[in-house]
């Protein structure tokens, strides 16, 4: 029940295309979504983060879409650019940073 | 520069090794936080220090031992590793780790290679 499932385990996008990455949860108690942008040879780093209140965020060209009937939330990147390429993690939590739950990640390429 | 600094970037030791992986936050944080990286799996939280208070340890051997002398400086102290301990090691701070809001700021890692 604390996990949170990420589809695909990777994506090729074409520049100026839409990337979408899944994720899909079963704690209903989970209230904080966020996402996890990680370059090679860095740590991860924040990107855009969501709570159940809202069904939609955008910040710029990343949106997150959020179902909550269907607990399941998603990613959205529009016109999509080499500088992007990274691998996204999708994360839930409702106690805290302390009990953050991470999905498997996702290894987005866009080609140019 | 996420402000999260870890040292060494990259260690390769013996299973008979003993090394230490350090880290430091000029942040101002009250919570540090050591992850497991494996290809292909979630990130695995290992350890949780609030104000140099262990406050979570999720069943990680005992072949890795953490130590937080004060809320800005955490180690990860290794011996006697195996060869599936070969990953990256991230060490992570936020504000306090209770809100549920906080955000993570993690630092570039160790990638560790146990032959």
């Amino acid at each position: 029940q604390q996990q949170v499932k990420q589809s695909p385990q990777s994506l090729i996008v074409q520049k100026g295309g839409i990337s979408i990455i899944n994720c899909a949860y079963e704690n209903t108690a989970f209230d904080y979504f966020p996402w996890y942008q990680q370059f090679p040879g860095k740590g991860p780093a924040l990107l855009i983060a969501i709570r159940p209140d809202v069904s939609e965020k955008k910040e710029g060209r990343f949106t997150i879409s959020f179902n909550k009937s269907a607990k399941q939330f998603s990613l959205h990147i529009m016109d999509s650019q080499p500088g992007d390429s990274a691998t996204y993690f999708c994360a839930a939590n409702g106690q805290g940073a302390q009990k953050l739950v991470f999905g498997q990640g996702t290894r987005l390429t866009i080609n140019p | 520069e996420t402000g999260v600094t870890q040292t060494p970037r990259h260690l390769v030791m013996g299973m008979t090794n003993k090394k230490s992986l350090k880290c430091e936050q000029h942040l101002g944080h009250n919570a540090m936080y050591w992850y497991k990286q494996s290809a292909k799996k979630p990130l695995e939280l290992m350890f949780v220090y609030s104000l140099e208070e262990r406050v979570e340890n999720n069943s990680v051997p005992s072949r890795f031992s953490p130590e937080c002398p004060n809320s800005s400086h955490l180690f990860l102290h290794l011996h006697t590793l195996q060869p599936e301990d070969s990953a990256l090691y991230l060490c992570a701070s936020s504000q306090n780790g209770r809100h549920p809001n906080e955000k993570l700021f993690f630092g570039s890692g160790t990638q560790l290679s146990v032959l």
